[in-house]
C-alpha cells in the first residue's frame, strides 16, 4: 500500500506569513493528490484536487503543487480563519485512498 | 443541494457488529464517476479511509480492515450501508460518509457519527 507522510506535524506561524505543508508518497502517484482542511468538530473540506486544482469557493491564497512523490500545500498569507488541521490524500492506487497523518496549523 | 447524513448506534459493545447508514440526497450514485466512501477518525487522531463504492457498484476496502468490512448500497432508498464486525475499543471514532463527484477527492461530507465501543 502507498503511505503518505506529511511534515511538519505542527506548524506555528504569524498572520500574513507564507506557509508550506509537505506531503510525500511512498511511491509515485502522478498528480493524484487531494488536500483537505479540517476545523475542530467539523468534517473535512476539500481544498485542492489533482495536486493543484482549486476546489470551487476556496480562497485563492491556497495553492497546491508537486507530482510523483513530493507535494506541497501553500497558504500565501495566513489568516486567522486558516487555523485547522490539513490532510493530504492519494488516490492513484484505485483500490486504496490513503490519508496523511495531518499537519496542525497554529497562529504564533 | 447535496447532503449526506450518517446514522447508527452511538454505543456498541466489544465483539459486536456495527451497522452504519449513510442517507444521500441531491445526487445519483449511478452518475458516471460518482463514488461514496466511509472515512473514520478516532478522537484526536488522523483520518482513515475505510471503504468505497463507485457508480458501477464496484467496492473497495482498506487493506488493513477488509476482513471486517462490508459496504453496500440500496439505490431505491438512496442509502449506503457499512458493516464492521468484531468491534473493539480501538474502533471508537467519528465515522463519516463522503461523496466524490469524480472519485478524485471527496467534495461533500456528512456531519459524522461518533461511535463508542465499550462494555
Amino acid at each position: 500500500d502507498i503511505q503518505m507522510t506529511q511534515s511538519p506535524s505542527t506548524l506555528s506561524a504569524s498572520v500574513g506569513d507564507r506557509v508550506n505543508i509537505a506531503c510525500r508518497a511512498s511511491q509515485s502517484i502522478g498528480r493524484w493528490l487531494a488536500w483537505y482542511q479540517q476545523k475542530p468538530g467539523k468534517a473535512p473540506k476539500l481544498l485542492i484536487y489533482t495536486a493543484s486544482n482549486l476546489e470551487s469557493g476556496v480562497p485563492s491564497r491556497f495553492s497546491g503543487s508537486g507530482s510523483g512523490t513530493e507535494f506541497t500545500l501553500t497558504i500565501s498569507s495566513l489568516q486567522p480563519d486558516d487555523i485547522a488541521t490539513y490532510y493530504c490524500q492519494q488516490y492513484n492506487s484505485y483500490s486504496q485512498w490513503t490519508f496523511g497523518q495531518g499537519t496542525k496549523v497554529e497562529i504564533k | 443541494q447535496v447532503t449526506l447524513t450518517e446514522s447508527g448506534p452511538a454505543l456498541v459493545k466489544p465483539r459486536q457488529t456495527l451497522t452504519l447508514t449513510c442517507t444521500l440526497s441531491g445526487f445519483s450514485l449511478s452518475t458516471y464517476g460518482m463514488c461514496v466512501s466511509w472515512v473514520r477518525q478516532p478522537p484526536g487522531k488522523a483520518l482513515e479511509w475505510l471503504a468505497l463504492v463507485d457508480w458501477r457498484n464496484y467496492k473497495y476496502y482498506s487493506t488493513s480492515l477488509k476482513t471486517r468490512l462490508t459496504i453496500s448500497r440500496d439505490a431505491s432508498k438512496d442509502q449506503m450501508v457499512l458493516t464492521m464486525t468484531n468491534m473493539d475499543p480501538v474502533d471508537t471514532a467519528t465515522y463519516y460518509c463522503a461523496l466524490g463527484t469524480s472519485c478524485l477527492g471527496f467534495d461533500y461530507w456528512g456531519q459524522g457519527a461518533l461511535v463508542t465501543v465499550s462494555s
